[in-house]
C-alpha cells in the first residue's frame, strides 16, 4: 500500500536554528498537508498545499515557517528560528482530492527544541 | 465552521468487552467525518470513513461507526477488544473542501 514517508523521524536542534522536515507524498496525490501535535495535545492543522501554492495556513503558521515542493516528490515544511514551543510531532499528509478524501498521514517527525 | 467533540480522554475497557469512543460534530453542512488510530510512537492511521453513503461504517480491525445526524454523533465500537486495540483514537471532521479537523482524542486502554 502506498506510504507518505517523512524523514527524519527524530531531530534535535538548538533554539533559533532552522530546521527542514522532509516529506515524501504519495505520488499520485494532489494535495499535501503539515498538522502537528504537541505532546499530550491535539493534533493541530498548520498548512495545505496545493499546485505548488499555499491553499490555506492556520495562525500557527506564521513567518518563521515556509513549506516547499522543490521537485516532483518532495513536500518540505522549513522553520526559520526554531523556538521551544515548536517542539512537538510534526505529521505530513496527502489526499488525491478534495470533498469526502481522507488524508494518507505519514509516521511523523519528533522535533525537539533545546 | 467545524468541530468534533470527543467526551473521555481516557477509555479503559476488559479484554474482550464493547469499545465505545463517543465523538460528536458540529457542522453547517453535512459533514463528513473520520476515525484514526494513533499506535505509540506511530503515525495516524485511517479506521473508516463516513461519507453520506451507508450510515454504518466498517473499518478496519473489527471497529464500525454509526452516522446519526439526529444525535451529531459518530460514535465508534468494536463488539469485543483485543489487547492490541491500545492506542490513541481520534474523530475528525471535513465540510466539503475544508481541512481536515480533530478532536482532542481518547486514550484506549486494555485491561488484560
Amino acid at each position: 500500500e502506498p506510504e507518505v514517508t517523512q524523514t527524519p523521524s527524530h531531530q534535535v536542534t538548538q533554539m533559533g536554528q532552522e530546521v527542514i522536515l522532509r516529506c515524501v507524498p504519495i505520488s499520485n496525490h494532489l494535495y499535501f498537508y503539515w498538522y502537528r501535535q504537541i505532546l499530550g495535545q491535539k493534533v493541530e492543522f498548520l498548512v495545505s498545499f496545493y499546485n505548488n501554492e499555499i491553499s490555506e495556513k492556520s495562525e500557527i503558521f506564521d513567518d518563521q515557517f515556509s513549506v516547499e515542493r522543490p521537485d516532483g516528490s518532495n513536500f518540505t515544511l522549513k522553520i526559520r528560528s526554531t523556538k521551544l514551543e515548536d517542539s512537538a510531532m510534526y505529521f505530513c499528509a496527502s489526499s488525491p482530492g478534495t470533498s469526502n478524501y481522507g488524508y494518507t498521514f505519514g509516521s511523523g517527525t519528533r522535533l525537539t527544541v533545546v | 465552521a467545524q468541530s468534533v467533540t470527543q467526551l473521555g480522554s481516557h477509555v479503559s475497557v476488559s479484554e474482550g468487552a464493547l469499545v465505545l469512543l463517543r465523538c460528536n460534530y458540529s457542522s453547517s453542512v453535512p459533514p463528513y467525518l473520520f476515525w484514526y488510530v494513533q499506535y505509540p510512537n506511530q503515525g495516524l492511521q485511517l479506521l473508516l470513513k463516513y461519507t453520506s453513503a451507508a450510515t454504518l461504517v466498517k473499518g478496519i480491525n473489527g471497529f464500525e461507526a454509526e452516522f446519526k445526524k439526529s444525535e451529531t454523533s459518530f460514535h465508534l465500537t468494536k463488539p469485543s477488544a483485543h489487547m492490541s486495540d491500545a492506542a490513541e483514537y481520534f474523530c475528525a471532521v471535513k465540510n466539503g473542501n475544508e481541512k481536515l479537523t480533530f478532536g482532542t482524542g481518547t486514550r484506549l486502554t486494555i485491561i488484560p
